[in-house]
């Protein structure tokens, strides 16, 4: 069975700080990795990953995946409150098996 | 652009009852996935679809749910007769074919079944 699992599932740090979200995957023909955020609405897409190395980056955010280690992470740095929201990791695969397939979250609380 | 399109946005019923769920994707998108959100089981893919056709309906958690797009600007969700254990969010998302991972998605139905 397909496996996704994200951690830590909850941080709290203080504005400035940078955070590191993790995320690592078990799954059958592996295409992609995409990270969302969802404040209390739908979620957002953030990232889609598919080759290893990479570094993908859009302002404070950056996040690269490793496909040997089969993991990811997300990078924020000096976090801001409006950077509170769920990270929710997700992996594709390909062969015609089209949803994605998420973890649990983690819920990232800044404090000014 | 008007994003994907949802109603309602919040429904509570009784158990038994019968719930619709409705979903406009973004125009041009051709992939539609319905997914559910609770606490304990996160966010769970329950369908898709491909040009209209259901592709994978092996999230769908039992009979009581089914899904149907009778066109590629509608689909429903319904789900016959309602439980307490189906409140939930349920959301709706679209995505061009070949581009199916970058999925947009809209801004959810919370269902609470008494």
């Amino acid at each position: 069975e397909d496996k996704v699992v994200q951690s830590p599932l909850s941080l709290v740090v203080h504005e400035g700080d940078t955070v590191t979200l993790n995320c690592s995957y078990e799954v059958t023909n592996f295409r992609s990795l995409l990270w969302y955020k969802q404040e209390k609405k739908a979620p957002t897409f953030l990232f889609m990953l598919t080759s290893s190395g990479i570094e993908k980056k859009s302002g404070r955010l950056s996040s690269i995946l490793d496909k040997k280690e089969l993991f990811s992470i997300l990078n924020i740095t000096a976090t801001q409150t409006g950077d509170s929201a769920v990270y929710l990791c997700a992996v594709g695969r390909g062969g015609g098996a089209d949803g994605l397939t998420f973890g649990k979250g983690t819920h990232l609380i800044i404090q000014p | 652009d008007a994003g994907v399109i949802q109603s309602p946005r919040h429904e509570v019923t009784e158990m038994g009852q019968e719930v619709t769920l409705r979903c406009k994707p973004i125009s041009g998108h051709n992939s539609l996935f319905w997914y559910r959100q609770t606490m304990m089981r996160g966010l769970e893919l329950l369908i898709y679809f491909n040009n209209n056709v259901p592709i994978d309906d092996s999230g769908m958690p039992e009979d009581r749910f089914s899904a149907k797009m009778p066109n590629a600007s509608f689909s429903t969700l319904k789900i016959q007769p309602s439980e307490p254990r189906d409140s939930a969010v349920y959301f709706c998302a679209s995505s061009f074919a070949g581009y199916q991972e970058t999925q947009y998605f809209g801004p959810g139905t919370r269902l609470l079944v008494l």
